[in-house]
């Protein structure tokens, strides 16, 4: 069964500053998905970024980036230039390429950003 | 659009009650699921449908039960309720391929209290 580790269950980070979330997976596939998801206080899953893992280059979506590193099954987050508004719970979650649709979720990062 | 609807947003139930969750959405997606967020344990899968007419049980099926006779529709039904069944509970939908394009489309969740 695919399985998803986020090792870091609170990370805190200062204003403008950098973070970085961590995320491994576990998985024989070779076709699948990666995605990172914020939950705010509000409790609405927004997806974060996405990454295919047939695609070398890493994914970017303006502050947020990822670090896919697929011999290590490694999937990190990185947001720069933290802001309040990002303070959030982040998921890690993995996708099948095949006839799998479910998507498996890490356990969550909870991220705080301080002023 | 509506999106993804969820109803009620908050159901506090006594044990050994039965309720069901209503889920819909306006978008004409086949694949639909229903996870449970629990603290520290991130999103767990616990039914899906691949279309309508067809359901199958994901990582933690058991207290509950779904069908689907729609395509718009795929309620979540609590049996009996048990202390254990205290979540937030999120349906989720997405059309055939779009899954691994921009992941899936979540409700807003359904806070769930069983005393």
């Amino acid at each position: 069964a695919q399985t998803v580790t986020q090792s870091q269950p609170e990370m805190s980070v200062q204003e403008a500053e950098t973070v970085t979330l961590s995320c491994t997976y576990d998985t024989s596939e070779n076709n699948y998905y990666l995605f990172w998801y914020k939950q705010p206080p509000s409790r609405q899953m927004i997806l974060v970024i996405r990454q295919e893992a047939y695609k070398q280059q890493n994914a970017t979506e303006n502050r947020f980036s990822v670090n896919f590193q697929k011999a290590a099954k490694s999937f990190s987050l990185k947001i720069s230039d933290s802001q309040l508004g990002d303070t959030a719970m982040y998921f890690c979650a993995w996708f099948s390429g095949g006839s799998n649709y479910k998507l498996t979720f890490g356990k969550g990062t909870l991220l705080t950003v301080n002023p | 659009n509506a999106g993804v609807t969820q109803t009620p947003k908050f159901q506090v139930l006594k044990t050994g009650q039965s309720m069901t969750l209503q889920c819909a959405q306006d978008m004409n997606h086949e694949y639909m699921s229903w996870y449970r967020q629990d603290p520290g344990m991130g999103l767990r899968l616990i039914h899906y449908s691949v279309g309508a007419g067809i359901t199958d049980q994901g990582e933690v099926p058991n207290g509950y039960n779904v069908s689907r006779s729609t395509t718009e529709d795929f309620p979540l039904r609590l049996l009996s309720a048990a202390p254990s069944q205290t979540s937030v509970y999120f349906c989720a939908s997405s059309a055939p391929g779009q899954g691994k394009r921009d992941g899936y489309t979540f409700g807003s969740g359904t806070r769930l209290t069983v005393v």
